[in-house]
């Protein structure tokens, strides 16, 4: 069965700190994993991962794929109050996505 | 501007009452979607569509029905056999085999009372 973990589940941090989510997958015919925010109702586009070790920027935000473990990693660094959101992992199998539960992180000032 | 347009963004249904959510969508998208988020499990699919008239069940998809007459809407109806259909819907749309152009509506917060 196809599925998708990420970790932890609820994160609080700082402001300034640095933060690493994680996304696990197992999915017929991968072909993608994507990252998204969710502040209140839709998800917004972060990141597509097709190939594995080339890291993706988007300034404070960075996230990489590792195809041989099925892993991905989001990291924030220097987090704003502003990146309290849930962060959602997807998989791509040709068909449609794949959603993990998120992980709603807390930035407190 | 184009855009993903779900309507109502609250509904309140009675047990044993049928409810249709709306989607509508202008991005000239071929696929679209509907998911269900419930805390702590994130999206799960519904039923999706990747043509007009043509549409496949997702993983959750007993106790829905769902119509694609037209290109631009697909809507779902949540039916008095769904058990437990308190919940947030998503609905989504794409261009099929172009993930990165998925994009989603604003949801529709559904409760049974």
């Amino acid at each position: 069965e196809d599925k998708v973990v990420q970790s932890p589940l609820s994160l609080v941090v700082h402001e300034g700190d640095t933060v690493t989510l994680n996304c696990s997958y197992e999915v017929t015919n991968f072909r993608s994993l994507l990252w998204y925010k969710q502040e209140k109702k839709a998800p917004t586009f972060l990141f597509m991962l097709t190939s594995s070790g080339i890291e993706k920027k988007s300034g404070r935000l960075s996230s990489i794929l590792d195809k041989k473990e099925l892993f991905s990693i989001l990291n924030i660094t220097a987090t704003q109050t502003g990146d309290s959101a849930v962060y959602l992992c997807a998989a791509y199998n040709n068909n449609d996505m794949r959603f993990g539960a998120g992980t709603r992180l807390t930035v407190k000032p | 501007d184009g855009g993903i347009t779900q309507s109502p963004k609250y509904l309140f249904r009675k047990e044993g009452q049928n409810v249709t959510l709306s989607c509508e969508q202008n991005l000239n998208h071929d696929a679209m979607y509907w998911y269900r988020q419930d805390p702590g499990q994130g999206l799960r699919l519904i039923y999706y569509s990747h043509i007009v008239n043509d549409f496949q069940k997702g993983d959750i998809a007993e106790g829905y029905s769902v119509s694609r007459e037209k290109k631009e809407s697909f809507p779902l109806t949540v039916t008095s056999a769904q058990k437990n259909p308190t919940a947030f819907y998503l609905c989504a749309s794409s261009f099929p085999d172009r993930e990165k152009t998925y994009t989603f509506g604003s949801g529709t917060r559904l409760t049974v009372v």
